[in-house]
Formats: C-alpha cells, sequence, structure tokens
C-alpha cells in the first residue's frame, strides 16, 4: 500500500496550459508539503500545509495555487505554464517539521 | 533561509571501503538533521536522522555525526556495496518548519 501517492508520475504539456497534479497520503500525517526538484537535483521546499491550513508559501509565482480538501490530501494547480517550470515535483508528508518527511515517487513535468 | 552547504558533490569510492559524506548549516536553531538516499527516478527515501541532544546515531553499516559547535554534521557508509550508489542529500529544519536540503551528493560504488 503506497503511503505518499502522487498523479501523474509524467506530464508534458505546452506553455500557456493550465494542469495539476494531486497527492495523498494513508499514514495520518498533519503536515503535507510540495518540494520542486530542478534539473540539478536541488530539492526546495515550495508549499507547507498543517492540518488543510498552508503555514508556508516559499516565494512560489502565483500561478502555482495548492489546495488541501483534507489533511489527507494535497494537490498542486499550475496557471499559464512556463518552461521554466519544467521539473521533478515531489509531495510529502510528516507528523510535523521535526519528524522525518516520506516523500512520493515525484512527477515529472516537461513543458514544450 | 540559507541554504545547508554539502560536499562533495560527487563521490566514488571502491566496494567495501568507506564513504563519508558532509553537511554545513547556519541556522542555530535547528535541531533536527536528517539523510535521504535517492535513487533513479524514486523519491527521496529517509535512511538516518540526528537530533540535536545526541552527537552520534548509528544503524548497522550507516551513522551519522553531529558537532553543534562547528554547525557540521556528517554521514559515514561503511563496508559500500554496490546497491549504495545514489544521490544522498542532507537537510535541517530550518527554523524548526521546514526541511532544507543539501545540494546533493552522487556517490558510486565501485565493483
Amino acid at each position: 500500500d503506497t503511503a505518499v501517492s502522487q498523479t501523474p508520475k509524467y506530464l508534458v504539456t505546452q506553455m500557456g496550459n493550465d494542469k495539476s497534479i494531486k497527492c495523498e497520503q494513508n499514514l495520518g500525517h498533519d503536515t503535507m508539503y510540495w518540494y520542486k526538484q530542478d534539473s540539478k537535483k536541488f530539492l526546495k521546499i515550495m508549499f507547507s500545509y498543517n492540518n488543510k491550513e498552508l503555514i508556508i508559501n516559499e516565494t512560489v509565482p502565483n500561478r502555482f495555487s495548492p489546495k488541501s480538501p483534507d489533511k489527507a490530501h494535497l494537490n498542486l494547480h499550475i496557471n499559464s505554464l512556463e518552461l521554466g517550470d519544467s521539473a521533478v515535483y515531489f509531495c510529502a508528508s510528516s507528523p510535523g517539521p521535526n519528524y522525518g518527511y516520506t516523500f512520493g515517487s515525484g512527477t515529472r513535468l516537461t513543458v514544450v | 533561509g540559507e541554504n545547508v552547504e554539502q560536499h562533495p558533490s560527487t563521490l566514488s569510492v571502491q566496494e567495501g571501503d568507506s564513504a563519508v559524506i558532509k553537511c554545513t548549516y547556519s541556522d542555530s536553531a535547528s535541531n533536527y538533521f536528517p539523510w535521504y538516499k535517492q535513487e533513479l527516478g524514486k523519491g527521496p527515501q529517509l535512511i538516518i536522522d540526528i537530533r540535536s541532544n545526541v552527537g552520534e546515531k548509528k544503524d548497522q553499516r550507516i551513522a551519522v555525526t553531529l558537532n553543534k559547535t562547528a554547525k557540521h554534521f556528517s554521514l559515514h557508509i561503511t563496508e559500500t556495496q554496490p546497491e549504495d550508489s545514489a544521490v544522498y542529500f542532507c537537510a535541517e529544519n530550518q527554523g524548526a518548519q521546514k526541511l532544507v536540503f543539501g545540494q546533493g551528493t552522487r556517490l558510486t560504488i565501485n565493483p
């Protein structure tokens, strides 16, 4: 049973389109995150939610809008996609910020 | 927040030898330091972590040491095996709110 699952695994789309990535965790964790991994493998936090409430928004363009309908789900919607948005996006969850994160397997987004 | 400095960026060792990866952090308030292993096409996986109230932690062939005064922490892998080949990331819980990651170390174990 997958602990943190993301869909889709691959996403290829044209510039200007709008797309969503979904994430679900079955670990009962209170906190969920979105991280972006660029081509140099650098992992950077984008958002953090605790029990459906946004607690971190790391200067991400407002074209990116996270939504957490409940504490087990954190989705990411991206408007007006740009070439620079191409990256691997990881969802993660944890019991809290001072505990290890469990990551999903990632969504490779390619904007053409 | 500032980045965590991680070195080296690439490391190649002979099977059976030891590997050491070092990180330096900046936030004195950080109290949790995990290490992650990322294999090709997969998400990062937690392999070991240490909290600021201890100086060393060991789990079989993997150990982590923490020097709070110098703000350094290191990952030690002994008796390396081919399946240890991966990208390794250190992290600190900056501001006790979020994990900030190092730049990653690509470890290659040569048979």
